[in-house]
């Protein structure tokens, strides 16, 4: 079945630094993707999603680009703050289960000062 | 708007008790779902809801059962609970035509 595998934390790094999470996944079909992140003692929120082969998705100075090729999704930030520390989960829509989402296991990021 | 809202927010339990987690939604979401949320686990899926009237299995149901009150509402009940259901219970709703999923604050569960 179709599955999404990300990056083990934790992710440890200095303010400003460079952010990547690796994710990369496995299906039948043409899948959406999902980035979506959670702030401790939160519910998830999306981050960012791409429904085709070469979408880039994009928000809070977050990026990810769809790559079919690949069969990746990865996850970067040019500048972190310390306010984006949570846990950061990637996502695919599922067309066999009501479009359900399959999730990656998260990878916690900790962006110290 | 609300979005999605859950209750409890906490809850214990003891083994083979019986408990109703609540989720409702104020957006005209067709879709509802229950995810479980595990350490080291990501979030799986219980049962979802496609429509108001329909409700079907996902990767973890056993031990669980759902209603689908209303277009709004969708619980989940465990009848007789057990430690491995010890987790964090995630509701969600998707809006017809679009993939993107609105999640609940969750219930924090403990069966002891």
């Amino acid at each position: 079945g179709d599955s999404v595998t990300q990056m083990e934390g934790p992710v440890t790094l200095s303010e400003e630094a460079f952010l990547t999470i690796n994710c990369t996944y496995t299906a039948t079909g043409y899948p959406s993707l999902f980035w979506y992140v959670q702030y401790p003692g939160e519910g998830l929120q999306l981050l960012l999603k791409a429904t085709k082969a070469d979408d880039k998705g994009s928000n809070k100075g977050f990026e990810a680009t769809y790559r079919k090729e690949t069969t990746s999704f990865h996850l970067e930030k040019g500048s972190v703050q310390v306010s984006d520390s949570a846990v950061y989960f990637c996502a695919l829509s599922d067309r066999q289960a009501g479009t359900a989402l399959i999730f990656g296991k998260g990878t916690t990021l900790s962006v110290s000062s | 708007n609300a979005g999605v809202t859950q209750t409890p927010k906490f809850q214990v339990l003891k083994t083979g008790q019986s408990m109703t987690l609540q989720c409702a939604q104020d957006m005209n979401h067709n879709s509802m779902y229950w995810y479980r949320q595990d350490p080291g686990m990501g979030l799986r899926l219980i049962y979802y809801s496609a429509s108001e009237g329909t409700t079907d299995k996902g990767e973890v149901p056993n031990g669980y059962n759902v209603s689908r009150l209303n277009k709004r509402e969708f619980s989940l009940r465990l009848e007789s609970a057990a430690p491995s259901q010890t987790s964090v219970y995630f509701c969600a709703s998707r809006q017809g035509g679009g993939n993107e999923q609105f999640f609940g604050p969750g219930t924090r569960l403990t069966v002891l």
